[in-house]
């Protein structure tokens, strides 16, 4: 099975704009977490997707947001970046989200505002 | 709110020796689950071992075996032969058990390791 893929990796933007994050889940998975990855902060929880509905969120601020499509593929986009934005952005997904299951990372994708 | 505490940033190994990451973590729940992830510089998270705190039985996976100490709150990896391919950024992490707590995991802050040959 292929693992989770993420686009893009990389990604320079520039502070105000809006930028929209990819995530394909393991094939099967409906479970499809957001993590962000900072020096500062460290790996933070940003939100979970199961069935295309939030179940879970962190504690940031609603310029963070996300989707999931019925195919289990999510999306998280975050307006009027800020420089306190650049980061690794992780997603993980698991079949059903449930507490004992094991999460798989895809790559991340890099983000850089300037 | 739980929390995962790793107190040592960076540690250093030589190949072939042993060498035991910490971690500790503070909950109010009695059943969980604990995690050890791996995150090499290509910044891929890798599974390493995972522990059920109901389960008084150490886990073992190959030459990574955990301590847990329930009690304590207590959860460290031992990597036994070490090898360079270990050398990676180790994160300890907790998630709460439960239909509702979901997938969130809550890491600790990471520790470098570096095996040197």
């Amino acid at each position: 099975k292929a693992g989770v893929t993420q686009t893009p990796r990389y990604l320079i933007k520039t502070r105000g704009q809006q930028v929209t994050l990819s995530c394909s889940p393991i094939s099967g998975h409906r479970s499809v977490s957001w993590y962000q990855q900072t020096p500062g902060q460290g790996l933070q929880f940003l939100f979970e997707y199961f069935s295309e509905t939030q179940r879970n969120k962190g504690n940031f601020p609603g310029r963070f947001s996300g989707r999931q499509f019925s195919n289990s593929r999510s999306e998280m986009n975050v307006s009027t970046l800020e420089l306190g934005d650049s980061a690794l952005y992780l997603c993980a997904s698991s079949p059903a989200g449930g507490s004992q299951e094991t999460q798989y990372f895809g790559p991340g994708t890099r983000l850089l505002v300037l | 709110a739980q929390t995962v505490t790793q107190s040592q940033p960076e540690m250093s190994v030589q190949e072939a020796e042993t060498v035991t990451l910490s971690c500790t973590y503070d909950t109010s729940e009695s059943d969980y689950y604990l995690f050890w992830y791996k995150q090499p510089p290509s910044r891929q998270m890798i599974l390493v071992i995972r522990q059920e705190a109901y389960k008084q039985q150490n886990a073992t996976e190959n030459r990574f075996s955990v301590n847990f100490q329930k009690a304590a709150k207590s959860f460290s990896l031992k990597i036994s032969d070490s090898q360079l391919g270990d050398a990676a950024m180790y994160f300890c992490a907790y998630r709460s058990w439960g239909e509702t707590s979901g997938s969130r995991l809550t890491f600790g802050e990471g520790t470098q390791l570096t095996v040197n040959p």
